[in-house]
C-alpha cells in the first residue's frame, strides 16, 4: 500500500489564484480529513468525509471546498487564495481510531 | 475549554534522562487514545496507542487514567533522536477526533 499520498509537495500561489490539493489513499478507508498547520501551531480541521459522497465542515472551512466522488480521492480546492492560507496542509485517513497522515503540501500565498 | 490540552513545553532534557508528558481531555465519552510524534516539517506519525491497562513499547510507556481524564507518555533513557513534538490524540467517536497542540521535546547531548 502507498498509504496516503498528496500532491503537490510545494506550491507558491499569487493572491486570488485557485488550486486543488490532491489526496489519495489506497487502503479503502472511509474516513478522510484535511488539516492545516500554521508554523508552530497545532492542527486545525478544515473538512472531513465519512465516505464517498459525504463531506462536512471542520473548524476552519472558509475559503476551501472539498469533494469525495470516490473512496480513494479527497481533493481540497482553494478559491481566491489569500495570504492567510499560507500553511502546511495535511490529508489523513482513518481506520479504527488511528489516523494516518500524508506527507503534506506546503503552500505559500504571496 | 479545549477538548484536549497539553503543556506546550519546551522540555529540554539531557541524554539518558526520563521525561513524562501529560495530556488532559474533556469528553468523558472518549473511546480511544493515541500518542503521535511530529518531526520538524514532517507529518505526524503514530507513536503508540494508549490502553486502559497501560502499555509499553521499548523505552516508551503510555498510561490512561479515565477517572481523571488524562493520558501520559513516559520516555526513558532519552536519545537525541527522541527530539520532536509529541501530540496526544483523543477519539470521541466517528467525527470527533481531537488533537492536542503538542509538547516539544529537545534532548541535549
Amino acid at each position: 500500500n502507498a498509504g496516503v499520498t498528496q500532491t503537490p509537495k510545494f506550491r507558491i500561489l499569487k493572491i486570488g489564484q485557485s488550486m486543488t490539493l490532491q489526496c489519495a489513499q489506497d487502503m479503502n478507508h472511509n474516513y478522510m480529513y484535511w488539516y492545516r498547520q500554521d508554523p508552530g501551531m497545532g492542527l486545525k480541521l478544515i473538512y472531513y468525509s465519512v465516505g464517498a459522497g459525504i463531506t462536512d465542515k471542520g473548524e476552519v472551512p472558509n475559503g476551501y471546498n472539498v469533494s469525495r466522488s470516490t473512496t480513494e480521492d479527497f481533493p481540497l480546492r482553494l478559491e481566491l487564495a489569500a495570504p492567510s492560507q499560507t500553511s502546511v496542509y495535511f490529508c489523513a485517513s482513518r481506520v479504527g481510531g488511528a489516523v494516518l497522515f500524508g506527507p503534506g503540501t506546503r503552500l505559500t500565498v504571496l | 475549554r479545549k477538548e484536549v490540552e497539553q503543556d506546550p513545553g519546551p522540555f529540554n532534557v539531557p541524554e539518558g534522562a526520563t521525561v513524562a508528558f501529560n495530556c488532559t481531555y474533556s469528553n468523558s465519552a472518549s473511546q480511544s487514545f493515541f500518542w503521535y510524534r511530529q518531526d520538524c516539517r514532517k507529518e505526524p506519525k503514530l507513536l503508540m496507542s494508549v490502553y486502559s491497562s497501560g502499555n509499553e513499547d521499548g523505552r516508551f510507556t503510555a498510561q490512561l487514567n479515565r477517572a481523571s481524564q488524562y493520558i501520559s507518555l513516559l520516555i526513558r533513557d532519552s536519545k537525541l533522536s527522541d527530539s520532536a513534538t509529541y501530540l496526544c490524540v483523543v477519539n470521541a467517536g466517528a467525527n470527533n477526533l481531537f488533537f492536542g497542540t503538542g509538547t516539544r521535546l529537545t534532548v541535549i547531548p
